[in-house]
């Protein structure tokens, strides 16, 4: 089993609509969650970052943990063109980093 | 904004040539780490530095790196006898403490081994 699984399918939205991105992960030693927003041959630009279960939001952005099921979530609401772009999660518990695979959002006019 | 910077930004080298990649994390920061990312697979983490010394480091951090903090600021990754396979985008974080640990990324140094 994968530590991240994050299904690295494409996915093309109208502008306006609810992006949602999930993870999931395996290792209970994960003890925080991070979301990253990564352009082409870019370095990854950190979003967002949570540490217990629940939500949290900021600005059109909400970044769900759910630590009993080993799931997390990222919504976009009222997705914009500039938010076109992979979409990478990121777990951590010792030091370092675990990634997921990305997600290519492409939010179309 | 403080902000974590590398250089290069492209590297290209023969196989079997050393390579320095270099990196300022931001500069209240005090935990650093180098990751890469081959061409359309994930972000893989190699290695973690705290205190002068690696804390931890994955199976592809083999012999042929190293890491360096030579003065307060600079932070490198060293290949000694580069590969095919290194070629790949080198990206350095960093993070200011155990309690607050966000991580910030430099904008990568594309490695092109030929």
């Amino acid at each position: 089993q994968k530590e991240v699984e994050q299904d690295p399918g494409p996915l093309s939205v109208p502008e306006g609509a609810i992006v949602s991105l999930n993870c999931t992960y395996s290792n209970s030693a994960f003890q925080y969650f991070m979301w990253y927003r990564q352009y082409s041959r870019k370095g990854p630009e950190l979003l967002m970052y949570t540490y217990s279960s629940g939500n949290k939001e900021d600005g059109r952005f909400t970044a769900q943990v759910d630590k009993s099921s080993k799931y997390i979530s990222l919504f976009i609401r009222d997705s914009q063109p500039s938010d076109s772009a992979t979409y990478l999660c990121a777990m951590g518990g010792n030091n370092r980093l675990a990634f997921g695979k990305g997600n290519q959002v492409v939010v179309i006019p | 904004e403080p902000e974590v910077t590398q250089t290069p930004s492209h590297q290209v080298t023969q196989m079997g040539q050393e390579v320095i990649l270099r990196c300022v994390p931001i500069s209240n920061h005090l935990y650093f780490y180098w990751y890469r990312q081959i061409l359309g697979q994930k972000v893989e983490f190699l290695v973690s530095f705290y205190n002068n010394e690696i804390s931890e480091k994955s199976e592809i951090f083999d012999d042929q790196f190293s890491v360096e903090r030579p003065d307060g600021s600079n932070f490198t990754l060293k290949i000694r006898s580069t590969k095919l396979e290194d070629s790949a985008m080198y990206f350095c974080a960093s993070h200011r403490g155990v309690m607050d640990n966000e991580q910030f990324f430099g904008p990568g140094t594309r490695l092109t081994v030929l």
